[in-house]
């Protein structure tokens, strides 16, 4: 059964201060993607950012950025300079291809809730 | 760009009641995903349909049921609803093309229930 674990429940930062969300995954499949989907207090899933099995490379995106380790199965991401608005619960999320064959669903960890203080 | 569209947007109901939700997922989209996120909770997968068949079946209660229409939006029909059922629920669509696709599905606003 595929996995997904975010060990931080809760993080507080100061605003400007970087900080590193972990998310670790098990997945029997060779196949598969990750994913960091955004969840701000008025609900919306806001996806940042896809990541494909075969593709290791890191990536950068403005303030955010991803690394992505195959060997110890982690996908962690890290806001650099954090302010207010970054205010959020961050899912990880894995998709594993559904019964069909012809789709996918995804598994989520349980959110890890960043708040950013002034 | 056209995004995934839920209505209604929030719905209260009482004990017992039937509530119906729909999600109009993006054009040319061929596959839709409903979740379920209890408070406090990570969204929780309940079913999916590819070209208007139901292709992955999850947590989905006996008494919820769901279906896809020839214009691909989604129905989510809930009867007997209990306080449990209270949730945000989260329609997702996306383009499979062959075995994987894009890999990336795209939800909607979420449809908050509360049951009284």
């Amino acid at each position: 059964a595929q996995k997904v674990t975010q060990a931080q429940t809760e993080i507080s930062v100061v605003e400007k201060e970087d900080v590193t969300l972990d998310c670790v995954y098990e997945t029997r499949d060779t196949t598969y993607y990750l994913f960091w989907y955004k969840q701000p207090p008025s609900g919306e899933l806001v996806f940042l950012i896809r990541r494909n099995s075969f593709d290791e490379q890191n990536e950068i995106s403005g303030r955010y950025s991803w690394n992505f380790q195959k060997s110890t199965s982690s996908f962690n991401f890290t806001i650099t300079a954090s302010q207010v608005v970054d205010s959020a619960v961050y899912f990880c999320a894995l998709s594993e291809e559904g019964s069909g064959g012809s789709n996918y669903k995804l598994t989520f960890g349980k959110g890890t809730l960043l708040t950013v203080n002034p | 760009a056209a995004g995934v569209i839920q209505s209604p947007r929030h719905l209260i109901k009482e004990k017992r009641e039937t509530a119906t939700l729909k999600c109009y997922p993006i054009p040319r989209h061929d596959t839709v995903y409903w979740y379920q996120q209890g408070p406090g909770q990570d969204p929780q997968f309940l079913i999916s349909f590819y070209e208007k068949m139901q292709s992955d079946k999850g947590s989905i209660p006996d008494r919820f049921s769901a279906q896809q229409f020839s214009d691909y939006h989604s129905e989510l029909n809930m009867s007997s609803l209990e306080l449990g059922d209270s949730a945000l629920y989260f329609c997702a669509s996306s383009f499979t093309s062959g075995r994987w696709g894009t890999g990336e599905l795209f939800f909607g606003e979420g449809s908050r229930l509360t049951v009284l």
